[in-house]
């Protein structure tokens, strides 16, 4: 099993630029979350999709949108980049409706914005 | 705003010796996780912990939940290098879909 699936997994934006991450699982797993990771700061959530056809903001979603396409994929948008925004991205599904699920997580996106 | 803080942030040992990390907060979780994260990777579930005072044991790791829910201990015997790599737990509250995650602590176990 592939698991989640994360692309690209390095990426240089210009201040200003466009881009969408992609992420994909093949798990069926009803929920899904980008989080974002930098140093000192541990994980924190931008945005989750606790099931298909619903989005909620996390933490940090300032500068973010997200899609949930169907059940296995959830995109997350950086419509102008901005170099606060330079991180690893992480995205997760899990299937919480069981207590002792955990996340599963893809292997990241690291993001330069310059 | 729940918070995780972990302790110690940084830890280096030799091969061979004890470890022990905790994860504390001021709010009460209905679960906690233990992920190891490697360079380069996401992270990976460890265990999940859901009742108060539960122990449990994976090989050579043993993680404990606080009788109140509001902590956790991760101990690690006989440390491999192996076990090198950064430690995160992570807590929710009943009904939620969301966990927050602590800041980690970072391990190297010197051969």
């Amino acid at each position: 099993n592939a698991g989640v699936t994360q692309t690209p997994k390095f990426q240089v934006l210009k201040t200003g630029q466009s881009m969408t991450l992609q992420c994909a699982q093949d798990m069926n797993h009803n929920s899904m979350y980008w989080y974002r990771q930098d140093p000192g700061m541990g994980l924190r959530l931008i945005y989750y999709s606790a099931s298909e056809g619903t989005t909620d903001k996390g933490e940090v979603p300032n500068g973010y949108n997200v899609s949930r396409l169907n059940k296995r994929e959830f995109s997350l948008r950086l419509e102008s980049a901005a170099p606060s925004q330079t991180s690893v991205y992480f995205c997760a599904s899990s299937e919480l409706s069981r207590t002792n699920y955990g996340y599963t997580f893809g292997s990241g996106t690291r993001l330069t914005v310059v | 705003t729940q918070l995780l803080e972990q302790s110690p942030q940084f830890l280096s040992i030799q091969e061979g010796e004890n470890l022990t990390v905790y994860c504390n907060s001021s709010s009460v979780f209905s679960s906690l996780q233990w992920y190891r994260q490697e360079p380069g990777e996401g992270p990976v579930l460890l265990v999940t912990v859901v009742t108060g005072g539960e122990v449990k044991k994976l090989k050579r790791l043993t993680f404990q939940f606080g009788d109140a829910r509001k902590d956790s201990s991760l101990h690690i015997t006989a440390a491999q290098p192996g076990d090198t790599g950064l430690y995160l737990c992570a807590g929710g509250g009943s009904g939620t879909y969301k966990y927050i995650f602590g800041t980690g602590t970072r391990l190297k176990v010197l051969a």
